[in-house]
């Protein structure tokens, strides 16, 4: 699985727009781009993935760039509970030692302020 | 419908012991992988079960083994627990088959060797 760069920490203001960037500059053809975050004691939980295409559910907007070396999570109006470890990982999904497998990096941790 | 059930959740172990660890995956769902995370390595892979069969396994010594069982619930066990094994065993749950897409996960057993 190609390797992923985060920012070990951001902050936000609750209602404003959280931005959480990610650089995979060697992503291959057939890996995806998953967002993952892990409340404090809980275990993570998935957010969104892609693979070229910006994606957007009813969590968060994923916003990859066209030679997919770096992607941006948006969480549109963060709240307080959105404070997490935001997790930006990459790997194909066809079996082999992909199966079961997320390769976390230290990730974000996202402080949303009042 | 229920989300990943681990038990427990909460359990004290004195070093030389063994313990085994129970993961009930969401319904449907016939993949299960187990992490362990600790404060000093993260997050990381210990190993996946699909229709009672590991298919994949990250690098942890042969103390740490697991099983699945036909109606896919899994058990992880850790032989002669050593200091180094206190941490937070997370049970993550798919569809499987040969597209693995997204992991849910359970809230963790977390587990204290003396």
């Amino acid at each position: 699985d190609a390797k992923t760069t985060q920012p070990p920490s951001m902050d936000c203001a609750e209602g404003r727009a959280a931005n959480l960037p990610c650089n995979h500059s060697t992503i291959s053809g057939n890996e995806y781009v998953y967002w993952y975050r892990q409340i404090h004691s809980q275990g993570p939980q998935y957010i969104i993935h892609g693979l070229k295409n910006n994606e957007t559910n009813e969590m968060a907007s994923l916003i990859i760039t066209e030679d997919r070396k770096s992607s941006t999570l948006i969480l549109p109006h963060a709240t307080l509970r959105d404070t997490a470890v935001y997790y930006c990982i990459v790997r194909t999904n066809l079996g082999g030692t992909s199966y079961g497998k997320l390769t976390f990096g230290q990730g974000t941790i996202l402080t949303v302020h009042p | 419908k229920a989300g990943v059930t681990q038990t427990p959740r909460y359990l004290i172990k004195t070093r030389g012991q063994q313990v085994t660890l129970s993961c009930s995956p969401i319904s449907g769902h016939r993949s299960v992988s187990w992490y362990q995370q600790t404060p000093g390595q993260g997050l990381q892979f210990l190993f996946e079960y699909f229709s009672e069969t590991q298919r994949n396994k990250g690098n942890f010594p042969g103390r740490f083994s697991g099983r699945q069982f036909s109606n896919s619930r899994s058990e992880m066990n850790v032989s002669t627990l050593e200091l180094g094994d206190s941490a937070l065993y997370l049970c993550a749950s798919s569809t499987g088959g040969e597209y693995t897409g997204e992991l849910f996960f359970g809230e963790g057993s977390r587990l204290t060797v003396l």
